[in-house]
């Protein structure tokens, strides 16, 4: 069984607290780590996919970082907005066809 | 126009009947993708096809079947419903390998009674 975690598994925070989460994997047989954004509701939507070793990503007021040999991606949330409360997914890639996602890390912000 | 679409949205049955869930996308991707969300709410892939070939075909049970008619279609077929097999069914594509992002329809969710 191979897993994939993400912590903390949910995450409360004030409007414009900055906050960080983390997706733990295997470092053995990476292939990619793609990072969702899931609204209650609604479907998975794609933030970020990295594939190297030391891959930084940013979209606006989130970024992410991804380190292979230790097995961790961080994704980080600079001035957190309302908006931004959703559950954040990461998922493994191994061997090419081998997908794990995480449980994801709910991530709520108080107005 | 919505990118990749499910249907139905909602499928309540009985044990034992055999269902269809059809998945459609029109961002011209070459690949599409299944998932069962588990009670835990996890995300786990059961199939994925590219350009009509099945090129993942996780452990799941004979009774699910699933069929690529064209690239913008995988349809998920499921004979002799058990209770188990109550939970939402995600559709995904993307463009290329599975090192590109996906993107997912909105879920069926399947109530077996």
């Amino acid at each position: 069984i191979l897993n994939v975690e993400q912590s903390p598994q949910s995450l409360h925070v004030q409007e414009g607290d900055s906050t960080n989460f983390t997706c733990s994997f295997p470092s053995s047989n990476f292939y990619a780590l793609h990072w969702y954004r899931w609204e209650t509701a609604k479907s998975p939507e794609a933030l970020f996919v990295m594939t190297l070793n030391g891959d930084e990503k940013k979209k606006g007021r989130i970024s992410a970082t991804l380190n292979t040999k230790e097995g961790y991606s961080y994704l980080y949330i600079k001035g957190s907005q309302p908006e931004d409360s959703a559950t954040y997914l990461c998922a493994f890639v191994r061997n090419f066809n081998k997908f794990y996602f995480g449980s994801g890390t709910k991530l709520n912000v108080k107005p | 126009d919505t990118a990749v679409s499910q249907t139905p949205k909602y499928l309540v049955t009985q044990m034992g009947n055999d269902k269809s869930i059809k998945c459609e996308q029109n961002l011209g991707h070459d690949t599409m993708y299944w998932y069962k969300q588990d009670s835990k709410k996890f995300l786990k892939i059961m199939f994925s096809y590219n350009n009509k070939e099945l090129i993942i075909n996780e452990t799941v049970p004979n009774r699910f079947s699933p069929k690529s008619p064209d690239k913008a279609h995988l349809n998920l077929h499921i004979n002799s419903l058990e209770l188990g097999d109550s939970a939402v069914y995600f559709c995904a594509s993307s463009q290329g390998d599975p090192g590109r992002p996906q993107h997912f329809g909105d879920g069926t969710r399947l109530s077996i009674l």
